[in-house]
């Protein structure tokens, strides 16, 4: 079946470095793909998305670009803030319209 | 600023009460999406719906949940009779078929049964 697959948390960064968070994807056709993040005590946010291969999505200066070549959607950010401490979820819709999360990847970054 | 309203936000019960979820979508989203947060299991779907008809309720325990959206304006997601393995994080969200489905959560209802 389709799913999504993340890098495991947590991960802790100092203010300024950067950031990649791995996302690889299982499905057929051209699923659009979605990355979310989650405050605490909040629910999702839509960070960005790409609806078709080699579309990058931003949003915020973070970045993630599409690649149907090696079933990719990694999330970077090239300078993180301690405002960007959260969970981020990478998650696909297929062509079924069926819907897949990853488990979330939490992020701390340090001052 | 459109938001999806989740009521209410928290929910102590007794184990074998009835316990009933309220969202309201987002004016104009013609599909509305149950998820359940756990510390063990993630988020996991449990129920969408798209015109207000269920496309998928197959991440939903069918002898005690169910779900419903009586109008375009309200869904509910009724837990009967719950347990303590029920306790977690309930999220709704709503979408639009023409943006891809990309979906607007609602702040969430946390359950707790003892």
């Amino acid at each position: 079946g389709d799913s999504v697959t993340q890098m495991e948390g947590p991960v802790t960064l100092s203010e300024e470095a950067f950031l990649t968070i791995n996302c690889t994807y299982t499905a057929t056709g051209y699923p659009s793909l979605f990355w979310y993040v989650q405050y605490p005590g909040e629910g999702l946010q839509l960070l960005l998305k790409a609806t078709k291969a080699d579309d990058k999505g931003s949003n915020k200066g973070f970045e993630a670009t599409y690649r149907k070549e090696t079933t990719s959607f990694h999330l970077e950010k090239g300078s993180v803030q301690v405002s960007d401490s959260a969970v981020y979820f990478c998650a696909l819709r297929n062509t079924g319209n069926q819907f897949y999360f990853g488990t979330g990847t939490s992020l701390t970054v340090i001052p | 600023d459109a938001r999806v309203t989740q009521t209410p936000r928290h929910k102590v019960t007794e184990m074998g009460q009835e316990v009933t979820m309220r969202c309201q979508p987002i004016l104009g989203h013609n599909t509305v999406f149950w998820y359940r947060q756990t510390m063990m299991q993630g988020l996991e779907l449990l129920a969408y719906f798209r015109n207000r008809a269920p496309l998928d309720d197959s991440g939903m325990p069918k002898d005690r949940f169910s779900a419903e959206m009586p109008d375009a304006t309200l869904a509910t997601l009724k837990i009967q009779p719950s347990e303590p393995r029920d306790s977690a994080v309930y999220f709704c969200a709503s979408g639009l078929q023409s943006l891809s489905y990309e979906q607007y959560f609602g702040p969430g209802t946390r359950l707790t049964v003892t």
